[in-house]
Formats: C-alpha cells, sequence, structure tokens
C-alpha cells in the first residue's frame, strides 16, 4: 500500500483534457513537502515532467501541468496524444517516515 | 550529459547479498548540489525508494528496508553502490539510480536505464 494514493487507471480520446489525482496526509503533501511527477513509457525509466508541483523541465510540452492544493495533487494533460499512453507517478516526502514515497502510479489509456 | 549506468549480477540466490554498482558519467558526483539515489520497481508494480548518498557519505535509508541495505559512495571513481543483504523473491525487480536535486526532498532528474535483479536458486 503506497503513502500517496493514485487512481489505478484514467483514460482519454485524443485530443482531450484528463487529470489525475495523488492524495497524501499532513506528513508529506499537506506539509510542506513539494510534489514531483513521473512519465514511464513501457520498458523505459521514469522521466520527470513536473517538479515542485508546477515546474515543467526544460523539453516537456506545456500540455502537461501540475498543481497542489491540501493534501493533494493533481497532473492535467490537454490536447491528450497517443504518445502519453504511460504510466504516471507522483512523488513527495514523508515527514514521519523520513522517505521520499511514490504514489502506486496510473496508467493512462489514450482511446 | 549526464548519464548514469547500473551494473551488477542479474541472478542472485536467496538470502544472499545483492550488489550493484551505479557508475556516473558527464557529471561530478562530489557536486554540493545533488544527492544520488536508488529506486527499485518490482515487475508490473509501483516505485520504491530505496535510499539516497550525500557525496560526503551521509546517507538515508526507507525504513522498511533499512536493515538490510548499503548505499555507499566512490568519489575517485564516480560511482555509488548498492548491498542488499538476506534477499528473497520479493526482491526481485528493476533497479534504477538516480540524481535526486533539491536535497532529500527534492526530484529525481536524472535516471539511469535500470537493471533487472531476479532473485532465485
Amino acid at each position: 500500500q503506497s503513502v500517496l494514493t493514485q487512481p489505478p487507471s484514467v483514460s482519454g480520446a485524443p485530443g482531450q483534457r484528463v487529470t489525475m489525482s495523488c492524495t497524501g496526509n499532513s506528513s508529506n503533501i499537506g506539509a510542506v513537502y513539494d510534489v514531483h511527477w513521473y512519465q514511464q513509457l513501457p520498458g523505459t525509466a521514469p522521466k520527470l515532467i513536473i517538479y515542485t508541483n508546477n515546474i515543467r523541465p526544460s523539453g516537456v510540452p506545456d500540455r502537461f501541468s501540475g498543481s497542489k492544493s491540501g493534501t493533494s495533487a493533481s497532473l492535467a494533460i490537454t490536447g491528450l496524444q497517443a504518445e502519453d499512453e504511460a504510466d504516471y507517478y507522483c512523488q513527495s516526502y514523508d515527514s514521519s517516515l523520513s522517505a521520499s514515497v511514490f504514489g502506486g502510479g496510473t496508467k493512462l489509456t489514450v482511446l | 550529459q549526464l548519464r548514469l549506468r547500473e551494473s551488477g549480477p542479474r541472478l542472485v540466490k536467496p538470502s544472499e547479498t545483492l550488489s550493484l554498482t551505479c557508475i556516473v558519467s558527464g557529471g561530478s558526483i562530489s557536486s554540493v548540489s545533488y544527492f544520488w539515489g536508488w529506486i527499485r520497481q518490482p515487475p508490473g508494480k509501483g516505485l520504491e525508494w530505496i535510499g539516497n548518498i550525500y557525496y560526503r557519505g551521509s546517507t538515508y535509508y526507507n525504513p522498511s528496508l533499512k536493515s538490510r541495505i548499503t548505499i555507499s559512495v566512490d568519489t575517485s571513481k564516480n560511482q555509488i553502490s548498492l548491498k542488499l543483504s538476506s534477499v528473497t523473491a520479493a526482491d526481485t525487480a528493476v533497479y534504477y539510480c538516480a540524481r535526486q536535486r533539491g536535497g532529500v526532498t527534492g526530484m529525481f532528474d536524472f535516471w539511469g536505464q535500470g537493471t533487472l535483479v531476479t532473485v532465485s536458486s
């Protein structure tokens, strides 16, 4: 059971907007700790796509955006493309565990 | 361009010690700005943080694995190492090394390609 909770799956048609959540508690997201998001294409290593809640690394399309409120964070993808089909993971820090923690991952299917 | 490459035995017997090395190229492991970490992913499952190390040697471990983990750094070889003792089938996973920016609460911005380690007799 992951410390951060993500929906197992989301789906959307090409061109649509999808969002996925990452829910924590007062020891991690609800504290001062930032949330980071990773995209993992099949058979590859995770790739950082959002850091510090809402910042995109260079080279990541502006179709990807992140937000954080209270004990939750969200990743939104607009203008969905077939190449966005992947697993997405959130990551934060948990002060009660003194550990970096990941969500269980959300599988995005592009219909 | 920074590159991280994991290496080590792909097959480990139960109860033995898993040993992996991550060689960093294209950048210095001695940078004051970064930590260096290990993350694993069992087949078909999610990511699990194992632990981090700073170039000066300070370590941070996942509490659930702490009794079995040793992470070390060799600045002369620009590499970090992971040892996981008393392994079982549950330790079968792809093991990644990654650079962490922003301190121990920060993001993993560069990852190695990962190496699959299978625990089996």
